[in-house]
């Protein structure tokens, strides 16, 4: 069945460094490709998605690329803030689940001023 | 604010015994999901409903869960004859048809069983 493996956390980061958060994913068709960020006491929230092959999602300075070649959707940010720390999940839906979710087991980020 | 509320926050139950939580979704969409998250894990896919029909259910929803969307507008899911290994959070969250993908969860009911 469909699948999401993230890179395994928790990645500890200093201020204005470099992010990246690896995401690759298994499934048939054509699945539309997402983040959620769930930061300490909050809910789950959309934080960027890309629907088909080539497209960028960016949002917040975040930025992921659907890779179809290498079935990849990393997260990228060029300059992480303490506000950025939170748990980072990667997640992919397609046009036969019934516009369900399914989740990586998530990376937590910590930013340390 | 996600425009979904869930209750209650946490549940400390023993082994057992029946739970429900509930979820309430502002109107204006017509989807409804029940995840449930367990520690260092993503969520996992339950149930969804579209309006009052529930329309796929999880193998990992076994016969001690049930969930109803009776009215289209706010939903339930019980669990029945708890087990420990049912202690999780569960996290419900609303989407739109035909907008796959973006959901709105609420923040979640614990479940702690003893």
């Amino acid at each position: 069945g469909d699948s999401v493996t993230q890179m395994e956390g928790p990645v500890t980061l200093s201020e204005e460094a470099f992010l990246t958060i690896n995401c690759t994913y298994t499934a048939t068709g054509y699945p539309s490709l997402f983040w959620y960020v769930q930061y300490p006491g909050e809910g789950l929230q959309l934080l960027l998605k890309a629907t088909k092959a080539d497209d960028k999602g960016s949002n917040k300075g975040f930025e992921a690329t659907y890779r179809k070649e290498t079935t990849s959707f990393h997260l990228e940010k060029g300059s992480v803030q303490v506000s950025d720390s939170a748990v980072y999940f990667c997640a992919l839906t397609g046009g036969n689940q019934g516009g369900k979710l399914i989740f990586g087991q998530g990376t937590e980020l910590s930013v340390k001023p | 604010d996600t425009g979904v509320s869930q209750d209650p926050r946490h549940k400390i139950t023993k082994r057992g015994q029946n739970v429900t939580f509930r979820c309430d979704p502002i109107s204006e969409h017509n989807r409804l999901y029940w995840y449930r998250q367990t520690l260092g894990q993503g969520p996992e896919f339950l149930t969804y409903f579209q309006n009052e029909a529930q329309l796929e259910k999880s193998r990992l929803l076994s016969d001690r869960f049930s969930a109803e969307r009776p009215k289209g507008s706010f939903s339930t899911l019980e669990i029945q004859r708890t087990e420990q290994g049912d202690s999780a959070m569960y996290l419900c969250a609303r989407g739109r048809a035909g907008n796959t993908g973006e959901l709105f969860f609420g923040e979640g009911s614990r479940l702690t069983v003893l």
